[in-house]
This record gives structure tokens, C-alpha cells and sequence, in this order.
């Protein structure tokens, strides 16, 4: 079964402290994995996908296929990266191309 | 402002009523979605259009229909039949082909009394 598991519900760091948002996937292929965030009154967006090996606004994350793990990292936490945070994956086969996600994770960056 | 449109942004409904929540997207994007988001729950899909006159049943779509007859609109009805109906709609698209970034609406809250 194709499933997204974010173990932290509430991740709470102070300012200038490395933050990991936690993210494990199950699915028997090769999936593509995603980062959604949505800040304070804001819609749902986009933060970065693993094909594209980018970093946005300091966060990266790589695709561990032996864990099965596509965590979010950034060295120093910002006040302004205070948001609810998604792991999304989206499988490949069938018509769908549906994104699966996990149950969020919120971050709060203590001043 | 282009992009996806949701209204209302609040909705109250009574028990026992359908309720029809609106989505419209100028992106021309193929495919549109309905999620439902709750504390704890994270967005689970409801329905799915990969194009006009189609569309496809998510993980939760008991209680709920769609219809798609134009490319830039997605409505949603919340009908008596869903069991517990309050909770944070949100629509997103996305083009078909490309990259699979899928855009969100704002959101519309359904309160039921």
C-alpha cells in the first residue's frame, strides 16, 4: 500500500537551532516525493520536490530509497519558517498520478 | 489575481442539507482535486477530474459528488449523506504532463450545525 507516515505532529526548536522534519514512505516502486507548506493564513504551496535536488529558502531533502525516507532539513531554523509542513508522494502507474499525504507536521521556531 | 478560486470562505450548513462548494481555476489546468484536511488527519483525497466530463472517486468519497462539465470549474456537494461533514475543503490543479506541482485554493470551512 502506498502510504506516507510523518511520526512528529508538533516539532518545536528555537531560533537558529538545525530543524529535520521526519518523512518514510511505503510504495513498491520508484516514487516521487514532495514538500508542501502552508504558513499562518496562507494557501498550501509547493517547498521542493526530490527530483529536482533543489534547496528553497534553506531547506533540503534527500531521497533515501534504502530507508525509505525523504526528510527536511535546514541547518538554522528561522522564526519565519514557523508552518505546517506535508510530505507528499505521488506514485506512478495507473491514470491517477494522485498525491498521497502524510499527516503534517507543525513546525515553531521559538524566538 | 489568477490562480484558484474557492467560495465562500465560510460555509454554515444545517443538518440534513446539501451544500455546494465552488472551485474555478484560470490556470487552464487539465486536472482538478478535492481534499478534505483535518487536525491530525493531514489532506485526504475526496475526488479527482484528470479532464472535462470525467472524474474519479479519492479515498473518502462516500457522501460527497462532483461534476466537471467545464475545464475550469470543479464543484464539490457535501450531501446529507456524509456523516460528519465539517472540516477545511480544499481544491487544487494541476496540468497535465507537466511537472506535478498541484496548485491550492484558499480553502472553504464547512460548519455543520
Amino acid at each position: 500500500a502506498q502510504r506516507v507516515t510523518q511520526p512528529e505532529k508538533l516539532l518545536s526548536v528555537f531560533k537558529g537551532a538545525p530543524v529535520e522534519l521526519k518523512c518514510n514512505y511505503s510504495y513498491s516502486g520508484s516514487p516521487e516525493l514532495f514538500w508542501y507548506v502552508q504558513y499562518s493564513r496562507q494557501r498550501l504551496q509547493l517547498l521542493l520536490r526530490h527530483i529536482s535536488r533543489e534547496s528553497i529558502k534553506g531547506f533540503t531533502a534527500d531521497l533515501n530509497k534504502g530507508e525509505t525516507s525523504f526528510h527536511l532539513k535546514k541547518p538554522f531554523a528561522q522564526e519565519e519558517d514557523s508552518a505546517m509542513y506535508y510530505c507528499a508522494l505521488r506514485g506512478y502507474g495507473g491514470a491517477t498520478n494522485k498525491l498521497i499525504f502524510g499527516t503534517g507536521t507543525l513546525l515553531a521556531v521559538q524566538p | 489575481d489568477g490562480g484558484i478560486t474557492q467560495s465562500p470562505k465560510y460555509l454554515f450548513r444545517k443538518e440534513g442539507q446539501n451544500v455546494t462548494l465552488s472551485c474555478e481555476q484560470n490556470l487552464n489546468h487539465d486536472a482538478m482535486y478535492w481534499y478534505r484536511q483535518d487536525p491530525g488527519q493531514g489532506l485526504r483525497l475526496i475526488y479527482y477530474s484528470q479532464i472535462v466530463n470525467d472524474f474519479q472517486k479519492g479515498d473518502i468519497a462516500e457522501g460527497y459528488s462532483v461534476s466537471r462539465e467545464k475545464k475550469e470549474s470543479f464543484p464539490l456537494t457535501v450531501t446529507s449523506a456524509q456523516k460528519n461533514p465539517t472540516a477545511f475543503y480544499l481544491c487544487a490543479s494541476r496540468m497535465r504532463g507537466g511537472l506535478d506541482e498541484q496548485f491550492f485554493g484558499p480553502g472553504t470551512r464547512l460548519t455543520v450545525l
